[in-house]
């Protein structure tokens, strides 16, 4: 079983569709990552969170620490954010980061 | 106002042979992070330093691979005798400080490394 470990592993929407990706972790942390990957590689880091809600934009990010769960949330979805979106915990033992395998989001017009 | 950078963005090479990849973080930044992806997968940790140190090389996958940052800034990640295997896009990371609590991470272009 995987430390980090994302569902679904892809997710296909209509634009303006609000979309939900959920992250559960197994370890202990410091704090939870969300990252994007667009084709081609690059990586944005979207949010770090250890605690409560964020929001930047039409995206949102979630963390439960009891229930050791996180979810990502884009609200009115659009093509553009066709991307795999990455799960990531920095563990409170250690610096660095543990990601789970991704969820490649494709939205269509 | 450079981000993290990475060369070469793709690397072609043969069995055997030897390579090393280049990262340049961002500026100030002291801790500095690589990863390997294999293609549908997420990010592997390799190793992290902090300033001129690797505090943690634990994801080394073996003594083929060996990484430096000599004067706290640049680092080289080094691969000996090269396999298929090794092929994957090897991504680099700066954040301004390392370790918990954790300072985000930022993300350079990765190098595409193919080995025949």
């Amino acid at each position: 079983k995987n430390e980090v470990e994302q569902s679904p592993q892809n997710l296909t929407a209509q634009e303006g569709e609000f979309i939900t990706i959920n992250c559960s972790y197994s370890v202990g942390i410091s704090a939870l990552h969300w990252l994007q990957q667009h084709p081609g590689g690059g990586i944005v880091s979207l949010f770090m969170l250890s605690s409560g809600k964020k929001k930047h934009g039409r995206l949102i990010a979630t963390i439960n620490i009891q229930e050791k769960h996180s979810s990502l949330h884009i609200t009115a979805s659009h093509p553009r954010d066709s991307a795999v979106y990455i799960c990531a915990v920095g563990e409170t033992s250690g610096s660095r980061l543990t990601f789970g395998e991704g969820t490649q989001l494709t939205v269509n017009p | 106002g450079a981000g993290v950078s990475q060369t070469p963005s793709n690397k072609v090479t043969e069995k055997g042979k030897y390579v090393e990849l280049r990262c340049d973080p961002i500026s100030g930044h002291t801790a500095l992070y690589w990863y390997r992806q294999s293609l549908g997968q997420g990010p592997e940790f390799l190793i992290y330093f902090q300033g001129t140190g690797a505090a943690d090389d634990s994801g080394l996958p073996n003594d083929r691979f060996f990484a430096v940052r000599p004067e706290g800034s640049v680092s080289t990640l080094k691969i000996q005798r090269t396999e298929r295997g090794d092929s994957a896009v090897y991504l680099c990371a700066s954040s301004l400080i390392g370790g918990p609590p954790f300072n985000e991470q930022f993300f350079g272009p990765g190098t595409r490394l193919t080995v025949l």
